[in-house]
């Protein structure tokens, strides 16, 4: 089943204990990325990948990092979280983007940083 | 100004009638237009994309594009009570970017 799998789906963390969310995709899609959605603001893009080993900043990078080895994988790493990294987080893939190409998108993963 | 802006609503249909969504971008450069629909705690779903000035039709559901005028909506006929949710207006502009607004929530009275 073609799919994109994040995990964890839910986390409670202490602030400044670094914590890696994980994305997978079994689609071989080109494009990856990082949206954050809080309450009125809509899904805001933290990073994203055009293909393997090219990542570039969204809207909202300030505290995330990402990396991209390989083309299925696009972990989202927070070093040192805080209170403000509290929100509902959403990994989606598409096989490019242009013109008509959907993006998928994981489960969410909801992260608490008290 | 934000870059893809929607009516956050809430705004209320009874069942059966017509559901009208409506979104305004700001890069002329866009190429792409989607509309996705989010019910409460899951992920976003595609419902329909949109490149080309005018209409397309996909069931009760049609997006229109008018490029000239920034402007994309989602016209949902015979709604249900199931199309409640929030749609979100999502753009790829010329940065290559996926740009979402922050949604309308729509309910759909039975």
């Amino acid at each position: 089943e073609a799919q994109v799998t994040q995990n964890p789906r839910y986390l409670i963390t202490v602030t400044g204990k670094k914590l890696t969310v994980t994305c997978s995709q079994n689609m071989n899609h080109e494009y990856m990325s990082w949206y954050r959605q809080d309450p009125g603001l809509g899904l805001r893009q933290i990073y994203y990948s055009m293909n393997v080993e090219v990542t570039d900043k969204g809207d909202v990078p300030e505290g995330y990092k990402v990396s991209r080895k390989e083309k299925r994988n696009f972990p989202l790493i927070l070093e040192s979280p805080s209170p403000n990294q509290t929100s509902l987080y959403f990994c989606a893939s598409s096989l490019r983007i242009g013109i008509g190409t959907e993006a998928f998108f994981g489960q969410g993963t909801r992260l608490t940083v008290v | 100004q934000k870059e893809v802006e929607q009516n956050s609503g809430p705004l209320s249909v009874p069942e059966g009638a017509i559901a009208s969504l409506n979104c305004t971008y700001s890069d002329r450069g866009s190429q792409s237009f989607f509309w996705y629909r989010q019910y409460s705690g899951k992920s976003p779903e595609l419902i329909m994309f949109i490149y080309s000035n005018g209409d397309k039709e996909d069931g009760r559901f049609t997006a229109q594009l008018n490029k000239a005028s920034q402007y994309v909506s989602l016209l949902i006929r015979d709604s249900q009570p199931s199309d409640s949710a929030t749609y979100l207006c999502a753009v790829t502009g010329s940065a290559r970017q996926l740009t979402f607004g922050s949604g309308t929530q729509l309910t759909v009275l039975p």
